[in-house]
């Protein structure tokens, strides 16, 4: 069975500087998608940043990048430029490529403040 | 376009009791997925329905149940309500049925229903 690790339940960044959230992930599998998840006070989850494992390329979406290691079963987010806006529980999160449903595994979370 | 959108937004129910909670789709979306996200944890896969038929199951007991409904929108049936059974349950749409390479289709979660047991 696959699982989803975060080590850091809490995390403080000072506005506009850049934190790293770590998750590690355990699978036998050798393709399947990542993801970072942002769930804010709203409770509405959010999807962040998407990383397929085939591909070596780390993904980055605007302030938010991952590093992708696959061999290492690492899979950190940067927030670059921190805003108030980016406050939230953050998860980590896991889908088999090879199911015929979205099945998604998450990990406990880390919750991020930003400090002002 | 309309998110996803969940009813109630709380729930109080008594141990034993069963629980009906609704979820709405995203316009255009046919399938749809629950979650339950006890406090301090992060969600766990319940089940997930496609065109009104169940497709894949997590590790939850038969009394959790649920429905599609024609115009995708689904419910979640809880029997025999446990203390345990507190949490907040995510309903989660999206378009098509999953696969390998390239079928990726994004889920959108709505808000959530808060359920707490007593």
């Amino acid at each position: 069975a696959q699982t989803v690790t975060q080590s850091q339940p809490e995390m403080s960044v000072q506005e506009a500087e850049t934190v790293t959230l770590s998750c590690t992930y355990d699978t036998s599998e050798s393709d399947y998608y990542l993801f970072w998840y942002k769930q804010p006070p709203s409770r509405q989850m959010i999807l962040v940043i998407r990383q397929e494992a085939y591909k070596q390329q780390n993904a980055t979406e605007n302030r938010f990048s991952v590093n992708f290691q696959k061999a290492a079963k690492s899979f950190s987010l940067k927030i670059s430029d921190s805003q108030l806006g980016d406050a939230a529980m953050y998860f980590c999160a896991y889908r088999s490529a090879g199911l015929y449903y979205d099945k998604i595994i998450f990990g406990k979370g880390t919750r991020l403040h930003i400090l002002p | 376009e309309t998110g996803v959108t969940q009813s109630p937004t709380h729930l109080i129910k008594t141990r034993g009791q069963q629980v009906t909670l609704r979820c709405s789709s995203q316009s255009g979306h046919n399938t749809v997925s629950w979650y339950q996200q006890a406090l301090g944890q992060g969600p766990q896969f319940i089940f997930q329905y496609y065109r009104e038929e169940e497709n894949g199951r997590g590790n939850f007991p038969p009394r959790f149940s649920g429905l599609q409904f024609p115009n995708y929108s689904s419910e979640l049936n809880v029997n025999a309500l446990e203390l345990d059974d507190s949490a907040l349950y995510l309903c989660a749409s999206s378009l098509g049925l999953a696969g390998p390479h390239p079928n990726y289709n994004e889920q959108f979660f709505g808000p959530g229903t808060r359920l707490t047991v007593l």
